[in-house]
């Protein structure tokens, strides 16, 4: 199995800000996904983060507003940058353990409010 | 992946049995059926899956339809805090992540 942790939980954020959601699993782990889910909704992947590549985008999900390092095999950072009330989401880190191909694990999620 | 249908809501008595449909038509002859949930405030979490046989674990059993064309997630005794998100999913075992649908809300009556 594999524990994640989120920081932070939650967060009220400014309009035009930016904000980086940390991720840390306690297992060295090869992928891990970033999801979005907003408000009713279901979860939407926004990229996809190897460690020792460039993090891979969904469409309609680019690097510019979703920044992603992988600065290891345990931990990762998702930046939401320039924000506004449509960013206002839950986002969820995810990892796939070795070996399991069928478990992913979620983190308990960011809730991020924008005003 | 191919698209999976459910039911956007149920209900269920406590202490009785939950069977929660899925229908995936389009499926392929390597997409496995994966069922997750997600309780309230939490991230999404393992249930169950399956390719052709039904399975049994200790929170659920999957029924899968001999075509495979449709399958049932079965909570044999439903408690209150079953109450959640159930998403159906199918992937094939390369597949990297999880398409996630809207899923069937699932509420427990006490």
């Amino acid at each position: 199995s594999a524990v994640i942790s989120q920081k932070p939980s939650r967060d009220i954020c400014q309009r035009g800000t930016s904000l980086t959601i940390q991720c840390q699993v306690d297992s060295q782990v090869t992928m891990m996904f970033w999801y979005r889910q907003q408000p009713g909704q279901s979860l939407t992947l926004i990229a996809t983060a190897n460690q020792g590549s460039e993090a891979t985008y969904e469409s309609g999900f680019v690097i510019d507003k979703f920044p992603i390092s992988r600065p290891n095999l345990t931990f990762s950072t998702l930046t939401v940058s320039n924000m506004s009330p449509e960013d206002s989401s839950i986002y969820l880190c995810s990892v796939t353990p070795g070996g399991r191909f069928y478990e992913q694990y979620f983190g308990p999620g960011t809730r991020l409010t924008v005003t | 992946d191919a698209k999976t249908t459910q039911p956007n809501s149920m209900e269920s008595n406590e202490e009785e049995p939950v069977h929660l449909p899925c229908n995936h038509s389009t499926i392929s002859g390597t997409d496995y059926i994966h069922w997750y949930r997600q309780l309230p405030s939490q991230g999404p979490e393992y249930v169950i899956h399956g390719l052709t046989s039904n399975v049994n674990n200790r929170m659920a059993s999957l029924a899968i339809a001999e075509d495979r064309k449709s399958s049932t997630l079965i909570l044999h005794r439903a408690t209150l805090r079953d109450a959640a998100v159930y998403y159906c999913i199918l992937r094939d075992d390369y597949g990297q992540n999880f398409v996630f649908g809207p899923g069937t809300r699932l509420s427990v009556l006490p």
